[in-house]
């Protein structure tokens, strides 16, 4: 039972270009929804989040919507850089205030 | 300032072997968590500790499976005996406060059981 879906395992865009990478959930309890960025051989580190109760946040050039009627969220990257190359995952946090549930990730790569 | 601590990072070991993997949280930290990250199920939670007091090992999947946090700034998880199906990287997470809204990942432990 995948409570978070990332059905995209990889995307691959031109830098300056946007980037948006796609969340599916199931669980109507979460109350924060929040963006993971993994390069490899290092640890998740936190990128941006929002709550249930709003439908954008943004933070620079990365932006994220929440579609609650549809269960979505959506990250993007406004203009892509290379930099930004790396693994993206999305989580929910419910059921308790510290359980966060990851998607499977989503392979971003920017080219120059 | 010193993020979240992992050791060792890569592990290769024989099927049956005890294998210890160690985590030093950020200093002030009072939130731990475990995580494994494998190609089938990704990244999940295996057991949370708040004031080094276990709150939820639901997701340890076996005996075979046990974690302590002796203080605050250390905790161990060990797997004893290690089965090849357990290869996968482990990370360590750590959070201030009760809430795990924003956590602090380690760069992980990568675990080969041969």
């Amino acid at each position: 039972d995948q409570q978070v879906k990332q059905n995209s395992p990889s995307l691959s865009v031109q830098e300056g270009r946007i980037s948006i990478l796609n969340c599916d959930y199931t669980n109507s309890m979460f109350d924060y929804f929040l963006w993971y960025k993994k390069y490899p051989a290092e640890g998740p580190t936190f990128l941006i989040s929002i709550s249930s109760i709003k439908d954008k946040n943004e933070d620079g050039r990365f932006t994220v919507f929440l579609n609650k009627s549809a269960k979505h969220l959506s990250l993007h990257i406004v203009p892509s850089q290379p930099g930004d190359s790396a693994v993206y995952f999305c989580a929910g946090r419910g059921g308790s205030n510290y359980k966060l549930t990851f998607g499977k990730g989503t392979l971003l790569t920017v080219n120059p | 300032d010193a993020g979240v601590i992992q050791s060792p990072r890569h592990e290769v070991t024989e099927m049956g072997q005890e294998v210890t993997l160690r985590c030093k949280p950020i200093s002030g930290h009072n939130s731990l968590f475990w995580y494994r990250q494998t190609m089938m199920r990704g990244l999940e939670l295996l057991i949370y500790f708040n004031n080094n007091v276990p709150i939820d090992d639901s997701g340890m999947p076996e005996d075979r499976f046990s974690a302590k946090m002796p203080n605050a700034s250390f905790s161990t998880l060990k797997i004893q005996p290690s089965e090849p199906r357990d290869s996968a990287v482990y990370f360590c997470a750590s959070s201030p406060g009760q809430g795990g809204k924003t956590q602090y990942f380690g760069p992980g432990t990568r675990l080969l059981v041969l």
